[in-house]
């Protein structure tokens, strides 16, 4: 079975501050994984995409890294801003079709 | 810029009652999803379809159904309405990519209470 965790389930940080979120997976032959952002009561909104064959993304302040030999892809965050406050999920695609999200971490910056 | 469109936003259903949660997206995507969240969870899937006519099943498919008469809509179906169905459900599509590795896209989700 197929199983993505993602550490920690909440994290709480003073504007400014840089921060890593990561997710784990049990399986190394991904196709590609995903980052996504929840607000509450919302739908999830794409951050970033890396291809199993890229080793890092990055969009604005964000960066994506992905090491499929050891199981492990982390969100970088840059200079966070209250508007950054949500759960962030990751999701990995393990053949053509299926997408396995871990749980999310639930992220707060503080003013 | 419609994207992945849900309806009903809320609903509210008795023990053994039926009712069909509706996804349409405007982008020609090939593959659409349906999934639940339950709270604190990640997401499961329920089932997905690959285009017009194919559907299969996902991790929890038990107590749903689906079609895809078009490219662009993608119904579920409870059957039978239980407890346990109490979730957010969101549809998501994508276009099939390079090397079939397209971007998920996400509706705003619909909320399900079963009593």
């Amino acid at each position: 079975k197929q199983e993505v965790t993602q550490i920690p389930a909440a994290l709480s940080v003073p504007e400014g501050e840089n921060l890593v979120l990561n997710c784990s997976f049990t399986d190394s032959a991904i196709y590609n994984l995903q980052w996504f952002r929840q607000d509450p009561g919302k739908g999830l909104t794409s951050l970033l995409l890396i291809q199993s064959s890229q080793r890092e993304q990055t969009s604005g302040r964000l960066n994506a890294s992905l090491d499929k030999s050891s199981g492990r892809s982390t969100l970088y965050i840059a200079a966070s801003q209250p508007g950054d406050s949500a759960t962030y999920l990751c999701a990995v695609v393990y053949n053509f079709n299926k997408f396995y999200f871990g749980s999310g971490t639930k992220l707060n910056v503080k003013p | 810029n419609a994207g992945v469109t849900q309806t009903p936003k809320f609903r509210i259903l008795k023990i053994g009652q039926s009712m069909t949660l509706q996804c349409a997206q405007d982008m020609n995507h090939n593959y659409m999803y349906w999934y639940r969240q339950d709270p604190g969870m990640g997401l499961k899937l329920i089932y997905y379809s690959v285009g017009a006519g194919i559907t299969d099943k996902g991790e929890v498919p038990n107590g749903y159904n689906v079609s895809r008469s078009t490219t662009e809509d993608f119904p579920l179906r409870l059957e039978l309405a239980a407890p346990s169905q109490t979730s957010v459900y969101f549809c998501a599509s994508r276009d099939r990519g390079r090397l079939n590795t397209g971007e998920l896209f996400f509706g705003e989700g619909s909320r399900l209470t079963v009593l």
